[in-house]
């Protein structure tokens, strides 16, 4: 079965400095791996997505993230946070088995400094 | 991408009394999920929706206490049985689409159980 870590609960960056949250992975095999936003009281949005391929994928609003296969992570990036950017982030894993379910880490809060 | 329709959006209900979730979904899709999400928590999967055959439940969670319907390809409902307050939680219905962007999920049903 797959898991997901999110090692840090909160994290907390000025505006216009840099980003990067991290997340860990298990699974046995190529995972499909995932990032989304939940702003206070909204929905999740999709920021990106691995499937294959190139291993740094590029999402919306300027976020990247690489996979790294030997270390089991899948670190979310940003070069320049801006104060809309406040939110909670979600990684999550699915395993293309036969189960096709996606798995979510706990989570990061991102509060972003004037 | 698909289009689901969750309803109600957000409901209060007594203590011991049950409450159905539909979801709705534009498009035939073959992976159905539902989740909830609790009150500062991530998003934590109950169970896949298999058509016309009994739901597939993650442990921690059991069909007395969230029976699943998936009566067709595009329809599902989740009923949390006898309330506490305990069960005041978001929940929300995914699908995945092969081939597509990966997972959609629903605005979510906010339930809270007084």
């Amino acid at each position: 079965a797959q898991s997901v870590t999110q090692p840090d609960i909160h994290i907390t960056v000025s505006e216009g400095a840099s980003l990067e949250l991290r997340c860990n992975y298990s699974y046995g095999a190529t995972p499909y791996l995932f990032w989304y936003v939940q702003s206070p009281g909204q929905g999740l949005q999709l920021l990106l997505k691995y499937f294959s391929g190139d291993t740094l994928v590029q999402g919306i609003k300027g976020f990247e993230a690489e996979f790294k296969r030997s270390q089991s992570s899948f670190n979310l990036r940003k070069p320049s946070v801006h104060w809309s950017d406040a939110a909670e982030y979600f990684c999550a894993v699915a395993g293309m088995d036969s189960s096709y379910k996606l798995i979510f880490g706990s989570g990061t809060r991102l509060l972003v400094r004037p | 991408s698909a289009v689901i329709s969750q309803k109600p959006s957000r409901d209060i209900c007594q203590r011991g009394t049950s409450l159905t979730i539909q979801c709705q979904v534009d498009s035939q899709v073959t992976m159905m999920f539902w989740y909830r999400q609790q009150p500062g928590q991530s998003l934590t999967l109950i169970a896949t929706a298999n058509q016309g055959s009994e739901a597939t439940y993650e442990s921690g969670f059991v069909i007395d206490k969230f029976p699943i319907s998936r009566p067709n390809l595009t329809f599902s409902t989740l009923t949390v049985s006898n309330m506490s307050p305990e069960d005041s939680s978001i929940y929300l219905c995914s699908v995945e689409i092969q081939g597509a962007d990966g997972y959609t999920f629903g605005s979510g049903t906010r339930l809270t159980v007084v």
